[in-house]
């Protein structure tokens, strides 16, 4: 089985810009989290996605959302960009069951 | 609110020597625990579960609830266990999120 892929890789951006980051599940697998790792926060929790419903959210502000398509495939947004928003941001799918899929991660630098 | 604490950012211990990882939780109610583990260039990847009680690559974990502790151990370090270690809760809400500990690098020295 293919594993999660999450594009692009690596990615530049300005301040005020917004960006779109995307992650393929594995097949069949419904749920897909995100997560931003920084070297401040550790790794912390963005948002899950279900079925195409948003069942979870962390406690970021506003500026990132995300969505699920029909295919599972997700997308997170995140808009008027910060410099600390400079992260790796890591997907991750499940069957909805104990053992989350990472992704390896797209690395966002903010200039 | 939900807290995960890995006290110790860096350990290193000698080949065949014992290792443990510690971690800490604080929530009110039944987590699920996981220690997920980060090898050199690879993905962030399930290592343990509490709830299968299992041993994988000769590590183990034991849930004690009354200390909210969720240690990793291993009796015989070897190098191949070097890499990044984190430990995890996950709420009993049936949605995937999962809250992360800080992390521990694991040196095991030939």
């Amino acid at each position: 089985k293919a594993g999660v892929t999450q594009t692009p890789r690596y990615l530049i951006k300005t301040r005020g810009q917004q960006v779109t980051l995307s992650c393929s599940p594995i097949s069949g697998h419904r749920s897909v989290s995100w997560y931003q790792q920084t070297p401040g926060q550790g790794l912390q929790f963005l948002f899950e996605y279900f079925s195409e419903t948003q069942r979870n959210k962390g406690n970021f502000p506003g500026r990132f959302s995300g969505r699920q398509f029909s295919n599972s495939r997700s997308e997170m947004n995140v808009s008027t960009l910060e410099l600390g928003d400079s992260a790796l941001y890591l997907c991750a799918s499940s069957t909805d069951g104990w053992e989350q899929y990472f992704g390896p991660g797209t690395r966002l630098t903010v200039t | 609110a939900q807290r995960v604490t890995q006290p110790e950012k860096l350990l290193s211990v000698f080949k065949g020597a014992p290792v443990e990882l510690k971690c800490n939780y604080s929530y009110s109610g039944s987590p699920e625990l996981f220690w997920y583990v980060q090898y050199s260039r690879q993905r962030l990847q399930l290592l343990l579960r509490h709830i299968s009680r299992e041993s994988i690559k000769g590590f183990t974990a034991d849930l004690n609830k009354g200390e909210t502790s969720f240690h990793l151990k291993k009796p015989f370090a070897q190098e191949e266990d070097s890499a990044m270690y984190y430990c995890a809760l996950r709420p009993p809400t049936g949605a995937n999120n999962l809250f992360f500990g800080t992390g521990t690098r694991l040196t095991v020295i030939p």
